[in-house]
C-alpha cells in the first residue's frame, strides 16, 4: 500500500530554519517524481517544489534560494530544508507523488501525506 | 511562469445541480492539467489528470474537459460529499501552479 507521512513541523521564529521529512512505503521516492504543496491560512494551495526521479530540482519563486528539496534513498524519503523563514511560509506542508502512468508519463499528485504545520512567528 | 486564472472563486449550489468550473492557463498546456478536491483538514485528492482522464475511484458525475489553455470541471448531479473546494493545477513545466481554488458551498 503507498503511503507518505510527514513530520517536522513546528513553530519557528522568523529568519529561522527547518527540516520537513515525508517517509514513503509501497513505492521507491527515487524512482518517482516527488513534490511539496503547502496551503497558507486564508489561501489557496500554492506548488512549493517537485524533484525527478533523476534528481533535479525545481521551486516556486517565493521559496528560490530559501528551500532545498533533498531525498534519502537508504530511507526512502524526501525532505525539505526551509531557511530564512518569513511569516508568510505559516502554513500547512503536503508531500505528494507525482503519479507516472505507461505511455501517458508524469501527470497529477496521486498519493498525498497528511501533512504537517509549520508556524513561523515571533 | 505559466499562470493559472480559475472562476468561479465561490458558488453556491443544491444537491443534484449541474456544476462547472473553469481554468484558463496563460499560455496553451497541451492538456497538461489536474484536476483536485480538497476538504478541511484533509489532503488534497486528486479527481482528473490530463485534462480529461478520471482518476481510478473517482465518481464519474466527475468529468473534466479542454484544450489549449481553457478546461472546465464539470459535476453532473452535486452530492452531499462534493461540497469541497476545488483546485486546477498544470504541470507542463516547473513551477507546477494552482488555480486560485473554487469553493463550492451549499445553497
Amino acid at each position: 500500500e503507498v503511503q507518505l507521512v510527514d513530520s517536522g513541523g513546528g513553530l519557528v521564529q522568523p529568519g529561522g530554519s527547518l527540516r520537513l521529512s515525508c517517509a514513503a512505503s509501497g513505492f521507491s521516492v527515487s524512482n518517482n517524481y516527488m513534490g511539496w504543496v503547502r496551503q497558507t491560512p486564508g489561501k489557496g494551495l500554492e506548488w512549493v517544489s517537485v524533484m525527478y526521479s533523476g534528481g533535479s530540482a525545481y521551486y516556486a519563486e517565493s521559496v528560490k534560494g530559501r528551500f532545498t528539496m533533498s531525498r534519502d534513498t537508504a530511507k526512502n524519503a524526501v525532505h525539505l530544508e526551509m531557511n530564512s523563514l518569513r511569516p508568510e511560509d505559516t502554513g500547512v506542508y503536503y508531500c505528494a507523488r507525482q503519479q507516472w502512468l505507461v505511455m501517458l508519463g508524469p501527470n497529477g499528485f496521486d498519493y498525498w501525506g497528511q501533512g504537517t504545520l509549520v508556524t513561523v512567528s515571533s | 511562469d505559466i499562470h493559472m486564472t480559475q472562476s468561479p472563486s465561490s458558488l453556491s449550489a443544491s444537491v443534484g445541480d449541474r456544476v462547472s468550473i473553469t481554468c484558463r492557463a496563460s499560455q496553451g498546456i497541451s492538456d497538461s492539467l489536474a484536476w483536485y478536491q480538497h476538504k478541511p483538514g484533509k489532503a488534497p485528492k486528486l479527481l482528473v489528470y490530463d485534462a480529461s482522464r478520471l482518476e481510478t475511484g473517482v465518481p464519474s458525475r466527475f468529468s473534466g474537459s479542454g484544450s489549449g489553455a481553457d478546461y472546465t470541471l464539470t459535476i453532473s448531479s452535486l452530492q452531499p460529499e462534493d461540497f469541497a473546494t476545488y483546485y486546477c493545477q498544470h504541470y507542463f513545466s516547473p513551477p507546477y501552479i494552482f488555480g486560485q481554488g473554487t469553493k463550492v458551498e451549499m445553497k
